[in-house]
């Protein structure tokens, strides 16, 4: 199963809003509404930020929100703050039990 | 809230094997499906196994199917992967993840260790 694919990298300034996408196939984002959102700091574990393509887990700000158009589904950063930025990642499940991770995003807030 | 601690990470010859261990505590880990996944340092997240709850189902990714086993100990709160035949592009940190949904999605990482394989 290949990676989804995202941009390596994404740039705003405080206060705007930022999205990033993730596109898979038809085998994966396409065919399930099982997209998570990762938020990753350097040498730290994942976090989770997303399930389920939109829905957020407790104590995660409002801030996130996830969608779904096709085979692409894209994360929102609203209000971008300082502490926003870390590498992204999506996450699908494909099928047969297996999942598959995108190639990540590094966020840069200017 | 739920911890996940691993431990087992070591430099293994290439083909060699290697055990590790992830032990839950602060979460019904006897609810929960238990995932591995691996990141090289600097790159990406690579999904690498999940068992079921009562230990009966197991998946892999096709990297590591036949070689890497996944399982479990409810009465222990621990889960395991059995990684042999070891190559160096399985050099990575490996993390496990516990997750359950119940309304919400209940997740929880593991601070990951780090598998070398090098002669």
């Amino acid at each position: 199963q290949s990676a989804l694919t995202q941009p390596a990298s994404v740039s705003g300034s405080p206060g705007q809003s930022i999205t990033i996408s993730c596109t898979g196939t038809n085998s994966d984002i396409g065919d399930y509404d099982y997209v998570s959102w990762y938020q990753q700091y350097p040498g730290k574990a994942p976090k989770l930020i997303i399930y389920d393509v939109n829905n957020r887990p407790s104590g995660v700000s409002n801030r996130f929100s996830g969608s779904k158009s096709g085979n692409t589904a894209s994360l929102t950063i609203s209000g971008l703050q300082a502490e926003d930025e870390a590498d992204y990642y999506c996450h699908s499940y494909v099928g047969t039990s297996t999942y598959v991770f995108g190639t990540g995003t590094k966020v840069t807030v200017l | 809230e739920g911890q996940l601690v691993e431990s087992g990470g070591d430099l293994v010859q290439p083909g060699g094997s290697l055990r590790l261990s992830c032990a839950a505590s602060g979460f019904t880990f006897i609810h929960a499906w238990m995932h591995w996944v691996r990141q090289v340092p600097g790159k990406g997240l690579i999904w690498v196994s999940r068992i079921s709850p009562d230990g009966a189902y197991t998946t892999y990714a096709d990297s590591v199917r036949g070689r890497f086993t996944i399982s479990r100990d409810n009465a222990r709160n621990t889960v395991y992967l059995e990684l042999n035949s070891l190559r160096a592009e399985d050099t990575a940190v490996y993390f496990c993840v516990s997750v359950r949904d119940k309304g919400s999605r209940e997740e929880y990482w593991g601070q990951g260790t780090l598998v070398t394989v090098s002669s």
